[in-house]
This record gives structure tokens, sequence and C-alpha cells, in this order.
């Protein structure tokens, strides 16, 4: 069963950068694919980027082409998601997800505020 | 990219009465190599991350209850709820991964009548 814990809670002033932790257990993050997915308030799910299969790399979508940038640490079975450039319409509840096809494990979500 | 889009966008639906929430596809997410549909269900309740209920567009996740189920092919997702217990109360999402951007419909929210 694959556990994922991020990190917790941020509030940066716009303009500055957030790096949100996603630490994996029950299996190494060389065995599954990494997306994040965030959600603004009373909003729906945005995909934001992640692992594709088929290209053999890391996608973004391209909303946040430029501004994101998705990492691991197979030392740690850590994943990284860094954005920057930050503004209010970047305050929002940040998921981790795992897949090997499908998205079958959530992380508990890490709460960015965004405010001057 | 692949527009989902849900029908309702909200449902009140009496307990133990059956609920349906459909999902369609502006592009087919069915795999012709595998005949697999790269369509999955999410339940989100409060203050809680997504939940995967059905994958394949129709195979129940392990734990999920069996009034859970899933349908459709192609383009066009059905989810259905059997039997509404007050415990089903929540936001639920279906989401195509067939391409990136593995895009999410906007949501549906399914409250008690």
């Amino acid at each position: 069963q694959v556990q994922l814990v991020q990190s917790g809670a941020e509030v940066k002033k716009p303009g500055a950068s957030v790096r949100v932790s996603c630490k994996v257990s029950g299996y190494t993050l060389t065995e599954l694919f990494i997306h994040w997915v965030r959600q603004a308030p009373e909003k729906g799910l945005e995909w934001m980027g992640g692992f594709d299969p088929e290209d053999g790399e890391t996608i973004y979508a391209q909303k946040f082409q430029g501004r994101v940038t998705m990492t691991e640490d197979t030392s740690t079975d850590t994943a990284y998601m860094e954005l920057s450039s930050l503004t209010s319409e970047d305050t929002a509840m940040y998921y981790c997800a795992a897949s090997v096809d499908y998205f079958d494990s959530w992380g508990q979500g890490t709460l960015v505020t965004v405010s001057s | 990219d692949i527009v989902m889009t849900q029908s309702p966008d909200s449902l009140a639906v009496s307990l133990g009465e059956r609920a349906t929430i459909n999902c369609k596809s502006s592009q087919s997410v069915l795999n012709s190599s595998n005949n697999k549909n790269y369509l999955a269900w999410f339940q989100q309740k409060p203050g809680q991350p997504p939940k995967l209920l059905i994958y394949w567009a129709s195979t129940r996740e392990s734990g999920v209850p069996d009034r859970f189920s899933g349908s459709g092919s192609g383009t066009d997702f059905t989810l259905t709820i059997s039997s509404l217990q007050t415990e089903d109360v929540a936001v639920y999402y279906c989401q195509q991964y067939y391409s990136t951007p593995y895009t999410f419909g906007q949501g549906t929210k399914l409250e008690i009548k």
C-alpha cells in the first residue's frame, strides 16, 4: 500500500516561490509515477503535471509552463514541486498523487496561501 | 486537450435511491490496443483528498462498496450509486488518464434530498 505524506502548510508573499514535498512509503519512487494536482478554494481539481510514461519524461500543464518544476530524490523517495512567481490566484491546496496508470494514492494535501 | 464535462453540476437524491452522474469526454479515451477506457472516478469529502472509486471506467477499487459502479466506453461514462447512503454525500469527479494533460471534470455535488 502506497502512502504519501506531504509537507506542512505555507504562507508566501506575492512574487515568492514555494516548494512542497511528498514522501513516499510502501513503494519506492522508481516504481511509481508522481503527479501534482491543485484545488483552489471551493473549486475543482486541476492537474499541474507529472510523469508521462508515453513520453518518458515529466510533463507540465501549459498553464504552469516556465513557473513549475517537479523533481524527485530517489535516495529518500521524496518528490518535490516548486512553483515560482506566486500570485493570490495560486492560493490552493496542493496534492501529490501516485500512479502506475490511474491515480490510486493521494497525499493529504498542502495548503499554500499567497498573501501580502 | 481532452475536455471532461460532467452532468449534472449538483444532484439531490433520497436515501436508498439511485444516483447517476454522467461524464463526457471531448475525444475518445478508449485505447484500441488493449480495449481499455482510461477513465477514473473519484469521491471527495470536505477537508479530504480525493479517493479513487473506479478505474478503467468500470473496475471498482479495493474496499469500495459494491453500490458504486461505473459504465460506458469511448466518450460517454456513468457513475451509479445504486442505493444512496448518508456517507456518500460528497463531490464526485471523473478524470481521463489517456493523454496529458490528465484532465478532470468540473465535479458533481451529491446531496441528500
